[in-house]
């Protein structure tokens, strides 16, 4: 089974602050990778998909890359209303998502 | 739009099953996969399995064989799990989603509580 491995766990930023998150695949995962977030209470919701490819109605602040095993998400300015938890999936071998990181401000 | 609805609240006793439901409408019901997605507070988000609306068939996280139990009624574009010899490691909440390789519409989950 592929494990899908997310740094940090917690992340505390400002807001305008470019904040960076990172998953990390267990094997190469060829880019078939989600990110999704979730706000409490709510289900999670697609951001980008297949690696660096923006879900319609999202925030272009929001950008994904990556290849092979590691792959990261970029919030360019962060805004309050994107506290939430984010979680990376890969759908390469099996369906896996990371253990979740969580965004605050701080 | 596309929507995924979502049956009540569960509170189970342990060794009992219980069945969920996933109602979809806005479109063509056996045109998308449903996946099942287990989420705790623990282990975070778990990936169940799958069903193939138009044929039945599954596709189970070797995790969840033998728990879970996938069907769909495509009559009602409803799709079903059934949890079954429940324990208190079975309380989470459950979604259903809309495709496999890259859930986009998601049900508002069903909590289920194991508990006696």
């Amino acid at each position: 089974d592929i494990q899908m491995t997310q740094s940090p766990s917690l992340l505390s930023a400002s807001v305008g602050d470019r904040v960076t998150l990172n998953c990390k695949a267990s094997q190469n995962i060829n880019k078939n990778l989600n990110w999704y977030q979730q706000k409490l209470g709510e289900a999670p919701k697609l951001l980008i998909y297949y690696t660096n490819n923006l879900q319609t109605g999202i925030p272009s602040r929001f950008s994904g890359s990556g290849s092979g095993t590691d792959y990261t998400l970029t919030i360019s300015s962060l805004q309050p209303e994107d506290v939430a938890t984010y979680y990376c999936y890969q759908y390469n071998s099996g369906y896996t998502f990371g253990a979740g990181t969580k965004l605050e401000l701080k | 739009q596309v929507q995924l609805q979502q049956s009540g609240a569960e509170l189970a006793k342990p060794g009992s099953s219980v069945k969920i439901s996933c109602k979809a409408s806005g479109y063509t019901f056996t045109s998308y996969y449903i996946s099942w997605i287990k989420q705790t507070t623990g282990q975070g988000l778990e990936y169940i399995g799958y069903i193939n609306t138009g044929s039945g068939g599954t596709n189970y996280n070797e995790k969840f064989k033998g728990k879970a139990t996938l069907t769909v009624d495509k009559s009602s574009s409803t799709a079903f799990m059934q949890l079954s010899s429940l324990t208190p490691d079975d309380s989470a909440v459950y979604y259903c989603a809309r495709g496999a390789a890259t859930p986009l519409y998601w049900g508002q989950g069903v909590m289920v509580t194991v508990s006696s």
